[in-house]
Parts: C-alpha cells; sequence; structure tokens
C-alpha cells in the first residue's frame, strides 16, 4: 500500500512565478491536509480538504494560496507570485477517517526554493 | 496560549539508555488524541505512537511509550534502549473533538534528539 506522495521533492521558482505542489494520499484516504514547515520550526497548519471541498482553511494565507482536491487526481497547493518568505517545506498528509485515534500520515514533503 | 508546548529545544542521550521527551497540550475538549511523531534529518514525518483521551493505559509502541497524565496534561515520550537512529526531531501533535474543522492536528515546535556512543 502506497504511501502519501507528494511531487516534486525540490522545487525551485524566481519571485513572481507560481509554484504547483502535488500530492497524493494513501489508498482510501479521502481527507487531505497541508502543512508548511520552515526551517528548525514544527509544522503549522494550512488548509484541510475532503474530495472537491474545502474544511478548514483557517491557516492559508489569504492571497495567493490556493488549494484544491478534485474528484479524480490529486490534491494541488498553488502559490501564485511566489516571494522569497514562501521557501519552506509543504507538507501534505491525508487519514482514513477523522475519529481522533486516526492518525495523520504524511508524505516526504515539498522543499520550494525560491531565488 | 499555544496548544501544544514542547520546552526542550534540545536533548542529548547515550546509546541504550532510556530518554523522556517532555509535552503539555492545552484543550478544553473532552474527547481529544494526542499523537508523536519523527522527522530524522532526512526529512519525512514518521508517526510514532497515539494516546487517546480516554484511554486508561498508557500507549506502548515496541520501545516507545507514552506517559500520560491527563490531569497535569502532560504526554511524555519514552524511548527505552536509545539507538543511534532514534537521532532526529521529535513533535507532540494533538486532534481534539470529533470530525470537521477540529480534524486537523496542532503541533509543538520539536525536540531535536541526539543520540551519542
Amino acid at each position: 500500500n502506497a504511501g502519501v506522495m507528494q511531487n516534486p521533492r525540490h522545487l525551485v521558482r524566481r519571485r513572481g512565478q507560481e509554484a504547483r505542489l502535488r500530492c497524493s494520499p494513501m489508498k482510501g484516504h479521502s481527507h487531505v491536509y497541508w502543512y508548511r514547515q520552515l526551517p528548525e520550526e514544527g509544522l503549522k497548519f494550512m488548509v484541510y480538504l475532503q474530495k472537491e471541498n474545502i474544511i478548514d482553511e483557517s491557516g492559508m494565507p489569504k492571497e495567493r494560496f490556493s488549494a484544491e482536491f478534485p474528484k479524480e487526481g490529486p490534491s494541488i497547493l498553488r502559490i501564485q507570485q511566489v516571494v522569497r518568505g514562501d521557501s519552506a517545506a509543504y507538507f501534505c498528509a491525508s487519514s482514513l477517517s477523522t475519529q481522533n485515534n486516526s492518525p495523520l500520515h504524511f508524505g516526504n514533503g515539498t522543499r520550494l526554493t525560491v531565488t | 496560549a499555544q496548544k501544544i508546548t514542547q520546552t526542550q529545544p534540545g536533548m542529548f542521550v547515550q546509546e541504550k539508555e532510556a530518554v523522556t521527551l517532555d509535552c503539555t497540550y492545552d484543550t478544553s475538549d473532552p474527547s481529544y488524541g494526542l499523537f508523536w511523531y519523527k522527522q530524522p534529518s532526512s526529512g519525512e514525518m514518521i508517526f510514532l505512537i497515539y494516546q487517546g483521551s480516554y484511554d486508561q493505559q498508557n500507549a506502548t509502541e515496541g520501545r516507545y511509550s507514552l506517559n500520560f497524565q491527563k490531569a497535569r496534561k502532560s504526554a511524555n515520550l519514552v524511548i527505552s534502549a536509545s539507538q543511534l537512529g532514534d537521532s532526529a526531531m521529535y513533535f507532540c501533535a494533538m486532534r481534539e473533538g470529533t470530525g470537521g474543522t477540529a480534524s486537523k492536528l496542532t503541533f509543538g515546535t520539536g525536540t531535536r534528539l541526539q543520540v551519542t556512543l
């Protein structure tokens, strides 16, 4: 059973470009979460999605960031007009359910570098 | 207020010794789950152990155990017989309530564990 798949593993963008990060959840998981991690810091929640629906986007910056989880295909985190402060590791996670005892399983992350 | 507090930025332990990583949490929800994750230098996040708020016994998974003290709101991770491969960042996290917008995990700032010879 494949784990959470994220690609690309590393992404370099120039200021002003767009970054697209992809995440395929574990098989059978319909709950997807995106987190951001700055160097030497913990993971900060960004957004929680179920198929075709955004459930909680309380951690998403108001501008330039968007996320989707279409009926078919991976979840996408999109960052428009990237700035140097967007450089971070972005982790996707999925879970089988929203019950408290259902852990989030994480992908290996996408390391975004904005030059 | 911080929901998850990890007060030890860094810890050292000798190989084969046991080590305790501290975690305290803050919630008014009677139903919650507590999780520990390991992040080695390669960067991936590895789920280690889970403790539910209604669980009567402390969780154990191999060399990992969770010292759950509900009244103190603490959920310390104990690693027995440390190995060099245990050197990593360790994150405590909490999931509150049941479903919906309470579904996300909230993480602490982490503890960097270094296992020495």
